[in-house]
């Protein structure tokens, strides 16, 4: 166990509609990464949030958007849902996350997202 | 563009074997690196970091070698077992980022 709570494991969705996935991260850790992974893609950068700040932001579309709230948990917002959207969402956690330290990243067990 | 990339056809090795698995990468200059092991259906799970001033690492039966000059890291398993069957991932600093290759397929038969 990692130590880094994702839910749901799974949701089932149509397109056109809005999801919220939901992490916690490690007790302790002040970094949230999110990642997209999908067969043709592999694991795929999204953002990362520093103790509520935004800190990194990748291939993440506008129709995407994440927070990171006072309390250290994260939510992944997808909007405007389309097939293609349709992969597995992992959440992880890190003590820092700056860009020079070496951390290590501890990765929830993902949420499933099928959109239909 | 920055890529990493990995050997996308599995590797299928005997138990007792070693593997080694390799890690390309262009337009980086990674302060570090780092390799993963993924399961089906699980989340990613650290193994090793290596540092760019350090051309080797090992845990156990595990070792790591990174050439900054060849833009390669090397991850060898020894005396694999079936339970290494899993898909290895190396990843990049860029920036605050961490970025993976999309990982090789290890298939350890008995």
């Amino acid at each position: 166990d990692s130590g880094v709570t994702q839910t749901p494991k799974h949701l089932i969705t149509a397109t056109g509609q809005r999801v919220t996935l939901r992490c916690s991260p490690r007790s302790g850790d002040l970094s949230v990464y999110w990642y997209q992974q999908s067969l043709d893609q592999g694991l795929q950068f999204l953002i990362q949030y520093y103790n509520g700040e935004e800190r990194a932001k990748g291939n993440i579309l506008e129709r995407f958007s994440a927070q990171q709230f006072p309390d250290l948990h994260s939510e992944l917002n997808l909007s405007s849902l389309e097939l293609g959207d349709s992969a597995l969402y992992f959440c992880a956690s890190s003590a820092h996350g700056g860009s020079s330290t070496n951390e290590k990243l501890f990765f929830g067990s993902g949420t499933q997202l099928s959109v239909l | 563009s920055q890529k990493i990339e990995q050997n996308s056809e599995a590797l299928n090795i005997q138990e007792g074997k070693t593997a080694t698995l390799t890690c390309n990468y262009t337009n980086y200059s990674p302060a570090y690196l780092q390799w993963y092991r993924q399961d089906p259906g699980r989340g990613p799970v650290f193994l090793l970091l290596i540092r760019e001033n350090e051309k080797e690492k090992r845990k156990e039966r595990l070792k790591v070698t990174f050439d900054t000059t060849l833009k390669q890291s090397l991850f060898h398993i020894t005396a694999s077992q079936p339970a290494d069957s899993a898909t290895y991932l190396c990843a990049l600093n860029s920036g605050y980022a961490l970025n993976f290759g999309k990982g090789t397929s290890l298939l350890v038969t008995p």
